[in-house]
């Protein structure tokens, strides 16, 4: 059974158009939640972590929120240079990782 | 800013081989995690050291086994090496464990593994 399911796969935006990455997940206790942004071939850069319902993290044209059953990364006016894999993974009360699939993020100029 | 160190980059070793892994932890850092990239794969997490005692363990197999030394530095020793153990190994480390939204997990660049 999956733990983490992050969606879509892969979204193509033009420079400037905001859009979101959902990651869902069913572990039965949360014990944290993280989102990472992987370039090709290195290794991946941590962003945020959200511990409850309801919190919300910015960072520059990020933005995490969580809820009890998911976690969105919204993405304002995005540049290329945000072209990326973003990875969410969820830390549960046995303390076991587990990372979603990711989003592939290309951001056309 | 000093970030993670890994060595070797890359490592190429025959099957029934046996491989160490080597992370340096942020200075000050107290707690390192592995965990194993497959290609095309999502990362999974290994395993994690939190004061040089194991803190967490997730799919790491029985043939490899690891340890946080007292300068805090972690090996990852791998043995009866298989083909399917080729993959990107990446350690990451922080301060304390991750249970505050303060905490922030750093990355090294990653072994490269090839099981030939």
């Amino acid at each position: 059974e999956d733990q983490v399911t992050q969606s879509p796969e892969a979204l193509r935006l033009q420079e400037g158009e905001s859009s979101s990455l959902n990651c869902s997940y069913t572990v039965s206790g949360l014990r944290g939640l993280f989102w990472y942004r992987q370039d090709p071939g290195k290794g991946p850069e941590f962003l945020f972590t959200l511990y409850s319902a309801g919190e919300e993290k910015e960072k520059e044209r990020l933005k995490a929120t969580l809820t009890k059953k998911e976690s969105f990364l919204h993405i304002t006016a995005p540049k290329p240079e945000d072209s990326a894999t973003y990875l969410c993974a969820v830390q549960d009360t046995g303390n076991q990782f587990y990372f979603g699939t990711g989003t592939s993020l290309t951001v056309i100029p | 800013a000093a970030g993670v160190i890994q060595s070797p980059r890359h490592l190429i070793k025959e099957k029934r081989e046996t491989a160490t892994l080597k992370c340096y932890p942020i200075p000050r850092h107290d707690t390192v995690y592995w965990y194993q990239q497959g290609p095309g794969q999502d990362p999974q997490f290994l395993i994690s050291f939190y004061e040089k005692m194991q803190s967490d363990k997730g799919s790491i197999p029985d043939r490899f086994s690891a340890q946080q030394f007292s300068d805090y530095h972690s090996e990852l020793n791998m043995s009866s090496l298989e083909l399917g153990d080729s993959a990107l190994y990446f350690c990451a480390s922080s301060l304390g464990l991750l249970d505050s939204s303060t905490d922030t997990q750093y990355f090294g660049p990653g072994t490269r593994l090839t099981v030939l």
